[in-house]
C-alpha cells in the first residue's frame, strides 16, 4: 500500500529539548515537504526536498532543520523547541513534476510546553 | 510570490444541495498547478481534484467540479448532491511548474458544515 507514515504520532515536550519527527515514504518519490498547520493560517511549507541531498527553504523554515540521506526519509528536526512551534505538522510526497498530487502523512501534533 | 486567497472563512449547505467554495491567486507564472484538498476531522489530507493551468477544460471527479478562470485567477469549487461526509476543511493549493522552486502554497481554508 502507498503511503507516507509519520512517527511520532503524538508529542508533548519542553521547551529546548532537542526532538526529531520521521517521514517515511514507499513509493520512491522524489519530492518530500514539511508542512505545519495553524489555526487561521492553513498550511504553510516548512522545508522541502527535490532529491536526495538536495533541500530548500519553505516559508517558515526558522527554527527547523531537515536532512535528506535516503530517498524514503526526509526527517523534521527541531533542535531546540519553543512554544510558537506547537503545531500540526504533516510530511508529504510526490513525483517531482508538479503536477503530481502530493500524498500526505496523517500528522504530527506537537504540544511545547 | 504566489498567494491563495480564500474568502469564505465558513460555508453551510443543505444536504443534496449545491455549494461553491472560492479560491483566488496571485501569480506572475503562467504554467502552474491548482488543487483542492479536504480535510476531515481526522486531520488527514485528501485530494479532492486538481487543475492544469494549460487545459482550459474544467475538472471534475463524480460531484465535484471547479470553475478555472486563468485571466481571473479563480479557481472555485462546485460541490453537487452535498453529503454529510462533504463535511470538512477544503484547502486550495497551487503549485508552480516551473522548476528552481517546488513550493506549494495553501489558502487558509473554509469550513464546510454540511446540514442534514
Amino acid at each position: 500500500e502507498a503511503q507516507v507514515t509519520q512517527n511520532p504520532r503524538y508529542l508533548i515536550t519542553v521547551t529546548g529539548k532537542k526532538l526529531t519527527v520521521t517521514c517515511s515514504q514507499n513509493m520512491n518519490h522524489e519530492y518530500m515537504s514539511w508542512y505545519r498547520q495553524d489555526p487561521g493560517l492553513g498550511l504553510r511549507q516548512i522545508y522541502y526536498s527535490m532529491n536526495v541531498e538536495v533541500t530548500d527553504k519553505g516559508d517558515v523554515p526558522e527554527g527547523y532543520k531537515v536532512s535528506r540521506k535516503e530517498k524514503r526519509n526526509f526527517p523534521l528536526i527541531l533542535e531546540s523547541p519553543s512554544p510558537n512551534q506547537t503545531s500540526l505538522y504533516f510530511c508529504a510526497s510526490s513525483e517531482m513534476t508538479g503536477k503530481e498530487t502530493q500524498y500526505f502523512g496523517p500528522g504530527t501534533r506537537l504540544l511545547v510546553l | 510570490a504566489q498567494t491563495v486567497t480564500q474568502s469564505q472563512p465558513e460555508m453551510s449547505v443543505q444536504e443534496a444541495e449545491t455549494v461553491t467554495l472560492s479560491c483566488t491567486y496571485d501569480t506572475s507564472e503562467s504554467d502552474y498547478y491548482l488543487f483542492w484538498y479536504k480535510q476531515p476531522p481526522s486531520r488527514q489530507m485528501i485530494l479532492v481534484i486538481r487543475q492544469e493551468a494549460y487545459k482550459q477544460q474544467n475538472a471534475t471527479e463524480n460531484r465535484f467540479s471547479v470553475n478555472f478562470q486563468k485571466a481571473a485567477k479563480s479557481f472555485s469549487l462546485k460541490i453537487s448532491d452535498s453529503q454529510l461526509g462533504d463535511a470538512a476543511m477544503y484547502f486550495c493549493a497551487y503549485r508552480t511548474r516551473q522548476g528552481g522552486s517546488e513550493k506549494l502554497v495553501f489558502g487558509k481554508g473554509t469550513k464546510l458544515t454540511v446540514n442534514p
